[in-house]
């Protein structure tokens, strides 16, 4: 069964304060792991796509960054806009798992200015 | 920027009514996902449609669930009779699979936030 934890479950950040949030998965072949960011009543918004161990996508003041068994998001100084939950999502390459995927409980992200 | 619309926003009803949501996905995407959210449960995909055909819906309480595209243009989920433990926001999602390559990810709509009382 695929597996997604996420860590911490709740940051607090000064603006301008870096930070990393965490992803482990366990997947039977990956065929893709996504990032998303979802505002209190608001659908999950896509952020990144990786698909094999070193890759790395940046976008503004976010870098995701792609491991055999985990996903970083780098957040390099912050602004109180960053605040929301971040989502982490993998999609298994196996036949019967289609194009599902499996979220994990999300990072909620506090920026105060 | 195309999105995925989903209606209504919100809706709150009787224990035991009949409750649907609709969702129109991005046009030219093949792939309709429906997911329920919860705090205690987080993101869980209830069924999905590729080329209008569901092909799972493992997800999904089937006494009481069922989930529809009547059109290319036109995902529904009803619930009857509804339960207060059915109380949830539920997401539409659509996508482009594209076989074996790469997959194009998921966009989702802003939920329809259901409250069964």
């Amino acid at each position: 069964e695929d597996q997604v934890t996420q860590s911490p479950e709740a940051l607090r950040l000064q603006e301008g304060e870096s930070s990393s949030l965490n992803c482990s998965y366990t997947v039977s072949g990956l065929r893709g792991l996504f990032w998303y960011r979802q505002d209190p009543g608001k659908g999950p918004e896509f952020l990144f796509t990786l698909y094999s161990a070193g890759e790395e996508k940046e976008k503004e003041r976010l870098k995701a960054t792609l491991t055999k068994k985990e996903s970083f998001l780098h957040i390099t100084a912050p602004k109180p806009e960053d605040s929301a939950t971040y989502l982490c999502a993998v999609q298994a390459g196996g036949e019967t798992s289609g194009s599902r995927l499996t979220f994990g409980e999300g990072t909620q992200l506090t920026v105060n200015p | 920027d195309a999105r995925v619309t989903q209606t209504p926003r919100h809706k709150v009803t009787e224990m035991g009514q009949e409750v649907t949501m609709r969702c129109q996905p991005i046009l030219g995407h093949n792939t309709v996902f429906w997911y329920r959210q919860t705090m205690m449960q987080g993101l869980e995909l209830l069924a999905y449609f590729r080329n209008r055909a569901p092909l799972d819906d493992s997800g999904m309480p089937k006494d009481r669930f069922s989930a529809e595209m009547p059109d290319a243009t036109l995902a529904t989920l009803k619930i009857q009779p509804s339960e207060p433990r059915d109380s949830a926001v539920y997401f539409c999602a659509s996508g482009l699979v594209l076989g074996r390559g790469r997959n194009q990810p998921q966009h989702f709509g802003d939920g329809t936030r259901l409250s069964i009382l």
